[in-house]
């Protein structure tokens, strides 16, 4: 079954300073994408970035970048330069053969003055 | 700009009363969803429309219904709600249903939720 992990409950960062959030996923797949995901206290889900697995390069959009490393697994997201708007809580996704965007658990990021 | 809209943002009801919560869209996508969402856990998928075609979750309850008139509308349905139904409810749009291959044509734009309180 597909699986997306997210070991970091809670964390931290200053602002103004660079944060990243960890993503691992599980699958046989072939082809597959991963989606990033902001939601704050508001409770709206806005996308963030999305990365294909052939492409080329690392995925990027504006302060947003993905540290996509294909062969651990691993899709982890950077924000650079956080703000206070960046606090909220961060899901990683992927649909994969469940047919189903599959989520992880969820960061809950807090920028701090 | 083109946007998921969710009405209303926040709806209040009574044990066991039928309770509709809608969505539209002006992306002229193909595909709607609606999520459950339950403090500090991830959305869960209810169902979602391909079209008009319907695709319910296999642990969907039978209280939970749907309808998509047409392709910019669609309509979660709680028939009798119970306190375990109080959550938000998030609606969501793709140009194209999830598949194995996780293009980004499937990529998922949600409204700002529904807030359902069962008193």
């Amino acid at each position: 079954a597909q699986k997306i992990t997210q070991t970091q409950p809670g964390m931290f960062v200053q602002e103004k300073e660079a944060v990243t959030l960890d993503c691992t996923y599980d699958t046989s797949d072939p082809s597959y994408g991963l989606f990033w995901y902001k939601q704050p206290s508001s409770g709206e889900m806005i996308f963030l970035i999305y990365q294909g697995s052939y492409d080329q390069q690392n995925a990027t959009e504006g302060r947003y970048s993905l540290n996509f490393q294909k062969a651990r697994k691993s899709a982890n997201l950077v924000i650079s330069a956080s703000q206070l708007g960046d606090s909220a809580m961060y899901f990683c996704a992927n649909p994969g053969s469940a047919r189903q965007l599959t989520f992880g658990s969820g960061t809950q990021l807090t920028v701090l003055p | 700009d083109a946007m998921v809209i969710q009405n209303p943002r926040y709806q209040v009801t009574q044990f066991g009363k039928p309770v509709t919560l809608s969505c539209s869209q002006t992306l002229n996508h193909n595909v709607m969803y609606w999520y459950q969402q339950k403090s500090s856990q991830a959305p869960k998928l209810l169902f979602h429309y391909y079209d008009k075609d319907f695709n319910n979750e296999a642990d969907t309850p039978d209280n939970f219904q749907s309808r998509r008139p047409n392709t910019s509308f669609c309509f979660l349905d709680i028939r009798s709600p119970g306190l375990g139904d109080a959550a938000m409810y998030l609606c969501a749009t793709s140009r194209d249903p999830p598949s194995v291959y996780g293009t980004s044509s499937e990529t998922q734009y949600f409204g700002p939720g529904t807030r359902l309180l069962v008193l």
